[in-house]
């Protein structure tokens, strides 16, 4: 059973925000959601990660619903050097994270 | 501070080899984590060592084994290597039990099997 479900892939024109969905329905209480992004398939990098309130930081803002069953991850104002495949992932058992298939983002000049 | 360091970065293997990938963990950290991304994948738990004893496994076969030294630094082993063992191998280093934003990723080992 899938941990978290993205959309495949999104298009984002350069300059206009970007807002990535994620469906992670079976997400503990205590557990946070991470935002991460792969360039090329390079090691992943860190972008935002939360609990229950949105969160902030100079990559990315996070809203996560109430339910903590979903989340959106946005770039307010995307650039060409933010293309790249997006994960959402939560912590599994025996001290694993689920990456899941992400979206992969192509911003358009 | 010094990050995660993997070697080789590219390597070719004929399937039934053996093959053995190494990762430096950065500076502080005690644990290391291996992921396998097959193309077009996300990455996939296979397993984490601390204080050199395994952690936690994913959904991976036993010729899938590591090793973890006094240093921190950890080894991927996997015996019998078959095509669909080709794949980005990606290790992480961090602190027992933390977060994932704790933890530091290498740019990777992305092996061939032929």
């Amino acid at each position: 059973d899938a941990k978290t479900t993205q959309p495949p892939s999104m298009d984002c024109a350069e300059g206009r925000a970007a807002n990535l969905p994620c469906n992670h329905s079976t997400i503990s209480g205590n557990e946070y959601v991470y935002w991460y992004r792969q360039i090329h398939s390079q090691g992943p990098q860190y972008i935002i990660h939360g609990l229950k309130n949105n969160e902030t930081n100079e990559m990315a803002s996070l809203i996560i619903t109430e339910d903590r069953k979903s989340s959106t991850l946005i770039l307010p104002h995307a650039t060409l050097r933010d293309t790249a495949v997006y994960y959402c992932i939560v912590r599994g058992p025996g001290n694993q994270f689920y990456f899941g298939t992400g979206t992969s983002l192509t911003v358009i000049p | 501070e010094t990050g995660v360091t993997q070697s080789p970065t590219h390597l070719i293997k004929t399937r039934g080899q053996q093959v053995t990938l190494r990762c430096s963990s950065q500076s502080g950290h005690n644990t290391v984590s291996w992921y396998q991304q097959a193309l077009g994948q996300g990455p996939q738990f296979i397993f984490q060592y601390y204080r050199e004893e395994e952690n936690g496994r994913g959904n991976f076969p036993p010729r899938f084994s590591g090793l973890q030294f006094p240093n921190y630094s950890s080894e991927l082993n996997v015996n019998a290597l078959e095509l669909d063992d080709s794949a980005l191998y990606l290790c992480a280093s961090s602190l027992a039990g933390g977060p994932l934003y704790g933890y530091t990723f290498g740019s990777g080992t992305r092996l061939t099997v032929v």
